[in-house]
């Protein structure tokens, strides 16, 4: 399983773009990248998944370069509701009774 | 979308008890399913991986016989905790792969307070 190196914690404010980066060195050719999103008390919530380039949705885009070996996750616009924390893990596409780890996670504190 | 359901989402017990706690699918089939503990200010914590119809598969470190995981149909999972101590608080939250092993969806979790 590939392990997932981001930054501990970061700030922002309403309104900005936040991008957090994601590092996956180890990542294997079936490999995906997804991010979770985790608010106190509650289980993770899906929010984005890609293997290349770029992938966007209605709340996130995510990047990752051709070596794949990070990926960002850019939240556009955010607000005080996206203060949570924010998961990157690699998953094997297809096996997914494989069991999933999760790393430290990036806490996003968004003020006014 | 895939809906997992967990439950209770709190519960206080006194030391020395047990205290089940359970995971369904609500509308798809749930062939695996993975329990995680989560302590304050920290990530989630793989504990168990259980399949439907044969015994979980415990992480290194985490007790068997103190988590007994039971997963006896393709919709339900359950936890219990056994002769329950304080360390044992926590936020447990527990999590099913979808069918055709695209992804997972997790449940609200349950916070566990033994006192």
């Amino acid at each position: 399983l590939a392990k997932t190196t981001q930054p501990i914690s970061m700030d922002s404010y309403e309104g900005q773009e936040v991008n957090i980066t994601c590092s996956h060195n180890n990542i294997a050719t079936n490999d995906y990248i997804t991010w979770y999103q985790q608010f106190p008390s509650q289980g993770p919530r899906f929010i984005i998944q890609g293997y290349k380039t770029k992938v966007t949705n209605e709340v996130a885009s995510l990047f990752i370069p051709a070596d794949r070996k990070s990926s960002t996750l850019s939240l556009p616009r955010v607000s005080l509701s996206d203060t949570a924390v924010y998961y990157c893990l690699v998953e094997l596409k297809g096996g997914a009774t494989n069991k999933l780890i999760f790393g430290t996670g990036t806490l996003l504190a968004v003020q006014p | 979308g895939a809906v997992v359901s967990q439950h209770p989402s709190w519960v206080i017990c006194k030391s020395g008890t047990s205290v089940k706690i359970e995971c369904r699918s609500l509308d798809f089939q749930a062939t695996t399913m993975f329990w995680y503990r989560q302590f304050p200010k920290q990530s989630l914590m793989l504990m168990a991986t259980s399949n439907e119809g044969s015994k979980a598969t415990y992480e290194q470190g985490v007790e068997k016989d103190k988590f007994l995981i039971n997963h006896a149909s393709l919709t339900l999972s359950t936890l219990t905790v056994t002769s329950a101590h304080p360390e044992d608080s926590s936020f447990y939250i527990c999590s099913a792969s979808l069918p055709g092993g695209y992804g997972y969806t997790f449940g609200s979790g349950t916070r566990l307070t033994v006192v």
